[in-house]
């Protein structure tokens, strides 16, 4: 099993709509969460850090869930340009240093 | 202000030929890092430095080399490649400390086909 799990999608949606993304991660001394988003053959761009209480930014919305370990990304009023593949991002400095990415997410929203 | 950048772009090799992967970052940052990315597995850390001087393994590190005697540059080595290591690598850096809790600022990638 992967340490860090998303679903591959693709998810297709139409402009407007609102698609919501999760995370599954396994090893509970896990200390930080974050979501990168990828472009078709460029590189990974921090989109947002994931906190606690949950934060947002914008259309986007990211939760995490301790208790569950699991994290969400949810997008609202979805546009072209958010068309993307989302990486699940955790990390820990217990047990030697670490990040790991999720396999990512990929999106298409459709006019 | 560059940021991260990545010399060559695109690179093919024969079995056996060796390289070497330059990334080179301008934030003053401590910490840099090379992956791998192949299709369905995410990006995989090959090795990591936490500043000058300094290399430690990472999650795959096994055919690979690196060296960081300059704070802003991390090199990759392949000394002998072999198929497997057909790939897109990807060079990070990030701020200090704790490493896997900051925000890793990536470069463009460079496309390695081993025949």
């Amino acid at each position: 099993r992967k340490e860090v799990e998303q679903d591959p999608g693709p998810f297709n949606v139409p402009e407007g709509a609102t698609v919501a993304f999760n995370c599954t991660y396994s090893n509970s001394a896990s200390q930080s969460f974050f979501w990168y988003r990828q472009d078709c053959r460029k590189e990974p761009k921090l989109l947002m850090s994931v906190y606690s209480s949950g934060n947002e930014d914008g259309r986007f919305t990211a939760q995490l869930n301790r208790a569950s370990q699991y994290i969400s990304l949810l997008i609202r009023d979805s546009k072209l340009s958010d068309s993307a593949t989302y990486l699940c991002v955790v990390g820990r400095n217990t047990g030697g240093f670490k990040t790991i990415f999720g396999a990512g997410t990929r999106l298409f929203v459709k006019a | 202000n560059a940021g991260v950048t990545q010399t060559p772009k695109f690179r093919v090799l024969k079995t056996g030929q060796s390289m070497t992967l330059l990334c080179a970052q301008d934030m003053n940052h401590e910490y840099m890092y090379w992956y791998r990315q192949d299709p369905g597995m995410g990006l995989r850390l090959i090795h990591y430095s936490v500043g000058e001087g300094t290399t430690a393994k990472g999650e795959v590190p096994d055919g690979y080399n690196v060296s960081r005697l300059k704070k802003q540059n991390f090199l990759l080595g392949l000394e002998s490649a072999a198929p497997s290591q057909t790939s897109v690598y990807f060079c990070a850096s990030s701020t200090w400390g704790s490493g896997a809790t900051d925000t890793q600022y990536f470069g463009p990638g460079t496309r390695l086909t081993v025949l």
